[in-house]
């Protein structure tokens, strides 16, 4: 499979618990995006990397969220002291970089639950 | 500021029937538009897109979508509904200067009756 893959799909944990996502974006794609997507609301971008560059973060990740993609490959999306209101699906996305002005491409994302 | 407004939350339609779904955007430059379509506990899937080219953009599943300036729509059609089509919508406009970031519009789901 060469799409967007996440990891894991479901995640339940207790409040104030960490948690820690995984996306593998498609392999050639230099661009990876992280949305989130919260009950009958549409994504909503969290933050995106170039490469290894994070290169803009949506005001909506707060000091407790951070983004990595150490060697501009896979991503890691943590939560810390995870609240309620985290409840959500996790989106990633991928697309190759600059010049291209098409699609973002998805993956399945990964659904929090937080008790 | 680049937006979009999808007009209804939820459409519902008897198969073999056309399907409009509404979509209104606001931008201040000639903007790239999308619909996605997500199934239940699948990922979004690009129905179409619109850059600037044709105004009248086909996608896949017999969707089409129709670019008016003058009106800042970008409604999604298709003649005649499948079950299959049965799911959750969003048409999404492409922020200029944010390096491909995408606003999404809050999803119109479709019902499809037999």
């Amino acid at each position: 499979d060469t799409g967007v893959s996440q990891d894991p799909r479901h995640k339940i944990t207790k409040r104030g618990q960490n948690v820690t996502f995984r996306c593998d974006p498609i392999s050639e794609h230099n661009r990876l995006y992280w949305y989130r997507q919260t009950l009958g609301q549409g994504p909503e971008f969290l933050t995106y990397f170039q490469n290894e560059a994070q290169l803009e973060k949506s005001r909506l990740l707060s000091d407790r969220f951070s983004a990595e993609r150490p060697k501009g490959s896979f991503s890691t999306l943590e939560i810390q002291r995870t609240e309620q209101g985290d409840s959500a699906m996790y989106l990633c996305a991928s697309r190759p970089g600059q010049g291209y002005t098409g699609e973002l491409f998805f993956g399945e994302g990964s659904r929090l639950t937080v008790l | 500021a680049q937006s979009v407004t999808q007009l209804d939350s939820h459409v519902s339609v008897s198969e073999g029937t056309p399907v409009l779904l509404r979509c209104n955007y606001s931008s201040s430059y000639s903007p790239s538009l999308f619909w996605y379509v997500q199934h239940p506990n699948k990922g979004l899937q690009l129905l179409l897109k619109y850059t600037s080219a044709a105004t009248l953009v086909k996608g896949i599943n017999g969707f089409e979508a129709e670019f008016k300036k003058s009106e800042t729509s970008f409604h999604l059609t298709k003649p005649s509904a499948h079950m299959s089509d049965a799911a959750e919508y969003f048409c999404v406009v492409s922020l200029i200067g944010s390096q491909g970031n995408l606003i999404f519009g809050k999803g119109t789901k479709l019902s499809v009756k037999p």
